[in-house]
């Protein structure tokens, strides 16, 4: 099955800094990668995502890459906001298993002051 | 509101009771999914439905989990005889799906936090 790793597991950035998140995936069937935000006590929503037909996604402050050679996607927020603050997850699914997603175990990016 | 609503949101149990969570999903979306949510982990996949047709069952899903989409329509997880390892978050996702080989957004509930005692 797939296997969906994450960095770092947590990430401080001053507000307006930029902040990334690295995730690797081991399956080279995985063609669907989107990204949750999820704030405490709240359900996961979906903020970007990704298929493998495409190296690069944007929309405002945020943007996803994919890799297919090495297997790897990443996560840019710009000019970070207090809001921004969260539980960020990773996630893959395989062509022909609808949306069975495998996450990663998640980063808690903090934006201060 | 027209997302995905889980009830209870919270339930505390004691080990060997069994309890029943039910989700409704975004209405006109025809897959539904159950994952499982452990504090400092990401959801992890239990089971998913097409329609009233469950497909595929996680390992993880033990024979003390039952799940059931009667019309198509609601869900509902029944886990039998509760054990303290089944403290976790239970989330219920839906989506739309064209085909076996399409991957759609997946719209997640609030889940309903499960403790036992």
């Amino acid at each position: 099955g797939e296997n969906v790793e994450q960095h770092p597991s947590t990430l401080s950035v001053q507000e307006g800094d930029s902040a990334v998140i690295k995730c690797t995936y081991s399956d080279s069937a995985s063609n669907y990668f989107p990204w949750y935000k999820q704030e405490l006590g709240k359900r996961p929503q979906l903020i970007i995502d990704i298929r493998s037909n495409v190296g690069e996604k944007k929309d405002q402050r945020i943007a996803v890459t994919l890799n297919k050679t090495a297997k790897h996607f990443s996560l840019h927020i710009t000019e970070t906001q207090p809001e921004d603050s969260a539980v960020y997850f990773c996630a893959a699914s395989i062509a022909g298993t609808a949306s069975k997603l495998t996450f990663g175990t998640g980063t808690r990016l903090q934006v201060t002051l | 509101d027209t997302g995905v609503s889980q009830d209870p949101r919270h339930k505390i149990t004691k080990r060997g009771q069994n309890v029943t969570f039910r989700c409704d999903p975004i209405s006109e979306h025809n897959r539904l999914y159950w994952y499982r949510q452990t504090l400092g982990q990401g959801p992890e996949f239990l089971t998913y439905f097409q329609n009233e047709a469950q497909l595929e069952k996680s390992r993880l899903l033990s024979d003390r989990f039952s799940a059931e989409r009667p019309k198509g329509s609601f869900s509902t997880l029944e886990i039998q005889r509760t054990e303290q390892g089944d403290s976790a978050m239970y989330l219920c996702a839906s989506s739309f799906g064209l085909g076996s080989n399409h991957n759609e957004k997946l719209f997640f509930g609030s889940g309903t936090q499960l403790s036992v005692l």
